[in-house]
């Protein structure tokens, strides 16, 4: 089993709508999280990041975790084609380095 | 403030040739990272340095050589490279406060 697993798309969504991308991971000790976006042949850019159970809101952005469940995600509202990306999640263990999923590709079409 | 440098941006390698990747950052990060990416596979990370004078091996460290050479300084070195090592290469360093890693802008390293 991967110790972050995301599916790995493409999730294509009209523009406007609310794209949902999920991420689970494996060790119940990871304490926080973290969202990346990544355009083609760019390198990955933090957009969120989140510790506690619940939402976390930054503009059209919302983290939400579940520790319980060992599960989170990242909501995109009123999407963008600009917003059509690779969505890393990362997931950080004690004092190892941040653990990575392979990403989902978004696609938001016009 | 640059953040996260990365040279060269691009390289073409023979079979057997050696090279050495270089990133600094200048936000006074004490950690650093080196990860590869290969398409499907993620980010997948080489070798880390929690601190100046430190070096531990990540998930894939066969073949790669590290060095911190001081806090702003984290280089690479393929001694012989093959054809497994065409990838993308990513250095990274880490805020303290939060975790975050911030990347630089990537190697494209082709080995033929």
């Amino acid at each position: 089993q991967k110790e972050v697993e995301q599916n790995s798309g493409p999730l294509s969504v009209p523009e406007g709508a609310i794209a949902s991308l999920n991420c689970t991971y494996s060790d119940r000790g990871s304490q926080s999280f973290f969202w990346y976006r990544q355009y083609s042949g760019k390198s990955p850019e933090l957009i969120m990041f989140i510790y506690s159970n619940g939402d976390k809101e930054d503009g059209r952005f919302t983290a939400q975790l579940n520790k319980a469940s060992q599960y989170v995600s990242l909501l995109i509202r009123d999407s963008q084609p600009s917003d059509s990306a690779t969505y890393l999640c990362a997931v950080k263990t004690g004092r190892r380095a941040l653990t990575f999923g392979s990403g989902t590709r978004l696609q938001v079409q016009p | 403030n640059a953040g996260v440098t990365q040279t060269p941006k691009f390289q073409v390698l023979k079979t057997g040739q050696s090279m050495t990747l270089q990133c600094a950052q200048d936000m006074n990060h004490n950690s650093m990272y080196w990860y590869r990416q290969d398409p499907g596979m993620g980010l997948r990370l080489i070798y880390y340095s929690a601190s100046e004078g430190t070096t531990d091996k990540g998930e894939v460290p066969n073949g790669y050589n590290v060095s911190r050479l001081n806090k702003r300084e984290f280089s690479l070195r393929l001694e012989s490279a093959a054809p497994s090592q065409t990838s993308v290469y990513f250095c990274a360093s880490t805020g303290t406060a939060l975790n975050e890693q911030y990347f630089g802008p990537g190697t494209r390293l082709t080995v033929t």
